[in-house]
């Protein structure tokens, strides 16, 4: 069982609304990740970080931020919501070990905007 | 383009039976290929990562093949439970963890009835 977490694990909320979701991690990784997934469809990288103050974004464009002041807080903003937000974000860390290949999910957050 | 299918998209079997999912790619350079479990609202859990020399790992029931000249891999579910009722999801990285992107399969919704 991987030390990831993630909340709030559901999220319904109103369009405009700036919301922040949670990402943590006990496992000392520099590497984060936040990806988008919408049912039946793939996992799409929106925004990734080697280490504290490094973000960089992803290959899906996102209109939310990202903030990495501490190794094992990785938080994703959206200043306002809209309803084309309305997705499953999963977080995701990884170590810095060479040959080391394998990502830790965190639980997601099924966000909804009405 | 590099891409991940999967097929199946979707599979339901009886509790005992044993399933093959097949995953096709065209990624390159390849590194790693790796499947994913992902329940219902849940993040994905790794089952098995292969390496370019490795063509075949298993994890206690789940078995996987990679056939890295012509790019496919298979998972094969042996003695199925209803516990794996669950999306299965290829994943294939261009390069090691440090730099390699990741290329998501859509996965295959299996559904095992008692």
């Amino acid at each position: 069982e991987a030390d990831i977490y993630q909340t709030p694990r559901y999220l319904v909320i109103g369009t405009g609304k700036k919301i922040t979701l949670e990402c943590s991690q006990t496992m000392g990784h520099d590497k984060m990740y936040w990806y988008q997934q919408d049912p039946g469809m793939e996992l799409h990288l929106i925004h990734y970080s080697y280490g504290v103050n490094s973000t960089e974004k992803g290959d899906l464009s996102s209109e939310s931020t990202v903030s990495r002041i501490r190794t094992e807080h990785f938080p994703l903003t959206l200043e306002s919501a809209r309803p084309s937000h309305t997705s499953q974000y999963l977080c995701a860390s990884s170590d810095d070990r060479e040959n080391s290949y394998e990502q830790y999910f965190g639980p997601g957050t099924r966000l909804t905007v009405t | 383009k590099n891409q991940v299918e999967q097929s199946p998209q979707s599979l339901i079997i009886l509790e005992g039976k044993n399933c093959t999912l097949q995953c096709n790619y065209t990624v390159s350079p390849f590194s790693n290929l790796r499947w994913y479990k992902q329940d219902t609202g849940r993040g994905p859990v790794s089952l098995t990562i292969m390496t370019f020399s490795e063509n075949t790992k298993s994890n206690g029931r789940y078995t996987a093949t990679l056939d890295a000249d012509t790019k496919q891999s298979s998972l094969h579910i042996t003695a199925s439970q209803l516990s794996d009722s669950a999306s299965y999801i290829c994943v294939v990285s261009d390069r090691g963890s440090t730099l390699g992107r990741l290329y998501f399969g859509r996965g295959t919704q299996l559904t095992v009835w008692p």
